[in-house]
């Protein structure tokens, strides 16, 4: 079954840093893109960022320079260390399979990430 | 950053009638398009991608249209199981998700 799992949520403190991880099952994890997509209670969506199979990654604005994508293949893990954490950055974070052409295929069942003092 | 723009917010819908629901890119995405259905407590499912291509398992009921700027996702007769909140996604220039529609019972 191919399947998603993350872990290593939790509560926070603003300025601090966490890291999350995404293990990967039933699929050949290393031939597939993959992202983090995190979602606020209630709100909508919003992509997180992206590594490719040679190892490059993309971020958005709201993200860069303080988050970092990483996996390591020999494990089918993926990673996000996330510094500098602020209020804004509290939501779910889900880990999901890039298709070759972009989209999302598989997606994990999420990790609550909350930023408080 | 291409800004995706879902309409209508809330759509009101009987069961079994159609519902067609709107996105729209603030510049033009070519066919790098996809559409999510979510449920509450669950994580976001792929249903159409390519603009019109259905994910393995979706029923035929689930439609995608559009190229450029304008996308339209349509199901043509709603079921129990398919209200839920839907998203649209462009993956032309990294990747943006509309703010999504719900589809409601009426």
């Amino acid at each position: 079954e191919v399947q998603l799992v993350e872990s290593g949520g939790g509560l926070v403190q603003p300025g601090g840093s966490l890291r999350l991880s995404c293990a990967a099952s039933g699929f050949t994890f290393s031939s597939y893109d993959m992202h983090w997509v995190r979602q606020a209670t209630g709100k909508g969506l919003e992509w997180v960022s992206a590594i490719g199979t040679a190892g490059d990654t993309y971020y958005p604005g709201s993200v860069k320079g303080r988050f970092t994508i990483s996996r390591e293949n020999a494990k089918n893990s993926l990673y996000l260390q996330m510094n500098s954490l602020r209020a804004g950055d509290t939501a779910v974070y889900y880990c999901a399979r890039g298709l070759t052409e972009g989209a999302f295929d598989i997606w994990g069942q999420g990790t609550m990430v909350t930023v408080s003092s | 950053e291409i800004v995706m723009t879902q309409s209508p917010a809330t759509l009101s819908v009987s069961p079994g009638e159609r519902a067609t629901l709107s996105c729209r890119a603030s510049q033009s995405v070519s066919s790098n398009l996809a559409w999510y259905q979510q449920k509450p407590g669950q994580a976001p499912r792929l249903l159409i991608y390519g603009a019109s291509t259905r994910a393995t398992g979706i029923p035929a009921r689930f439609s995608g249209s559009g190229s450029g700027t304008e996308f339209t996702l349509t199901i043509s007769s709603l079921q129990s199981e398919d209200f839920a909140v839907y998203y649209c996604q462009q993956y032309n220039n990294l990747w943006t998700f509309g703010q999504g529609t719900k589809v409601e019972i009426k």
